[in-house]
């Protein structure tokens, strides 16, 4: 099975308000995670990466903090806005190849 | 700089048919990976290639194969479509193998019937 899923399927956001999406991941060993964005009829869309050397990055609206101790990885993005609506979804370096979550749909109201 | 292309975008075949898929990566990247998302598997790793050469394969029949072309393209082939082949193809381009922070084109919806 997958080693790397996220907490919530769906999540439904205001606009204006801040997003947390989470992710767990099973594999200690993994040093390197990414997130990503996908939109409707389109591929996934790279936000940020972290390595394990670090607990915090952040981007341009986005953070993304990464618990080594509980193999916990989120991303924060702020001020949601309609076009943030997508499913995100976080990936783990997992030997050669990326491993996906399942995505969180993540719906901005108006 | 131009993002990662893919052709067809859509594609409808018959059971027992085969087909193939195009990637053009982003412009000197050298690696290549395919990914297959369903509903109900999500995103799949099918294999990598770099330098025409496929580094590494995930867990699929042999029916799903791909080569790389000097230039960095890329083509997948799937023989003997079965309705369960149905799904997004996905190319992701990197600038080498182990490189991890990938890009993706926006895929090839494939319809078996």
């Amino acid at each position: 099975g997958e080693s790397v899923g996220l907490h919530l399927p769906t999540l439904s956001v205001q606009e204006g308000d801040n997003s947390i999406i989470n992710c767990a991941y099973s594999n200690s060993a993994s040093d390197y995670f990414i997130w990503y964005k996908q939109e409707s009829g389109k591929g996934p869309q790279f936000i940020i990466d972290i390595r394990s050397n670090m607990d915090k990055r952040q981007g341009q609206r986005v953070t993304v903090l990464l618990n080594k101790t509980v193999k916990h990885l989120s991303l924060q993005i702020a001020a949601t806005q309609p076009g943030d609506s997508a499913v995100y979804f976080c990936a783990e370096k997992d030997d050669y190849k990326l491993s996906f979550g399942a995505g969180t749909t993540v719906t901005v109201r108006a | 700089k131009a993002g990662v292309t893919q052709t067809p975008r859509y594609l409808i075949k018959t059971r027992g048919q085969q087909v193939t898929l195009s990637c053009s990566p982003i412009s000197g990247h050298r690696s290549v990976s395919w990914y297959q998302q369903t509903p109900g598997q999500g995103l799949q790793f099918l294999f990598e290639y770099f330098s025409e050469t496929q580094r590494n394969k995930g867990n699929f029949p042999g029916r799903f194969s791909g080569r790389q072309f000097s230039n960095s393209r890329s083509e997948m082939n799937v023989s003997t479509l079965e309705l369960g082949d149905s799904a997004l193809y996905l190319c992701a381009s990197s600038w080498g193998t182990g490189t991890y922070e990938q890009y993706f084109g926006p895929g090839t919806r494939l319809t078996v019937t």
